[in-house]
């Protein structure tokens, strides 16, 4: 069975300061995709960052970087410098690769809630 | 920039009434999702659909539930006899392939009185 855990709920930081937001997930797959998406207080759901399983090159972008470890199974979210803006709700997803069935149906971690105050 | 779009922002209705909760697709995009989100938590799959027909169904997708797909545009879910338990943010999205990541619209909030 899939599965994604955010064992963070809540993390508060003051502007400027690094966070990095924990994910770790299961899977028999061998081919799979693991996803952040952002939903800050207004509710909607704001597409991050995709991986596949076959690409654990870090990424960066802007204040974001992604640290993706097959070996522990995680797939961390580090936001630098954070400001007021990056307040919101940070989940982490996956969904198996191929075709057919559950391919392309997304499993959310719980998300954790990030409170950037000035 | 393309976006799906769904409406309305916010229904409210009286449990025992069916809703018709509306989504416009991304247009080039063949794959499309309902999610639920119920206040505070985290976000869970409820139904795929392509080529016209259910691709897969969760637990929560019981027989209160249906989709379909009207015209070339919409997407719409449908909730026969609404429990309070069902109040919930309610999202639709859209792929291109199975294997790309999939665009959210804004939800819709169905609250159950």
């Amino acid at each position: 069975a899939q599965k994604v855990t955010q064992a963070q709920t809540e993390i508060s930081v003051v502007e400027k300061e690094d966070v990095t937001l924990d994910c770790v997930y299961e899977t028999r797959d061998t081919t799979y995709y693991l996803f952040w998406y952002k939903q800050p207080p207004s509710g909607e759901l704001v597409f991050l960052i995709r991986r596949n399983s076959f690409d654990e090159q870090n990424e960066i972008s802007g204040r974001y970087s992604w640290n993706f470890q097959k070996s522990t199974s995680s797939f961390n979210f580090t936001i630098t410098a954070s400001q007021v803006v990056d307040s919101a709700v940070y989940f982490c997803a996956l969904s198996a690769g191929g075709y057919g069935g559950s391919q392309g149906n997304l499993i959310f971690g719980k998300g954790t809630k990030l409170s950037v105050k000035p | 920039e393309p976006e799906v779009t769904q409406t309305p922002s916010h229904q409210v209705t009286q449990m025992g009434q069916e809703v018709i909760l509306r989504c416009v697709p991304i247009s080039n995009h063949l794959y499309f999702y309902w999610y639920r989100q119920i206040l505070g938590q985290k976000v869970e799959f409820l139904v795929s659909f392509y080529n016209n027909e259910i691709s897969e169904k969760s637990e929560i997708f019981d027989d209160q539930f249906s989709v379909e797909r009207p015209d070339g545009s919409n997407f719409t879910l449908k909730i026969r006899s609404t429990k309070l338990e069902d109040s919930a943010m309610y999202f639709c999205a859209s792929n291109w392939d199975l294997n790309t990541e999939a665009f959210f619209g804004q939800g819709t909030r169905l609250t159950v009185v």
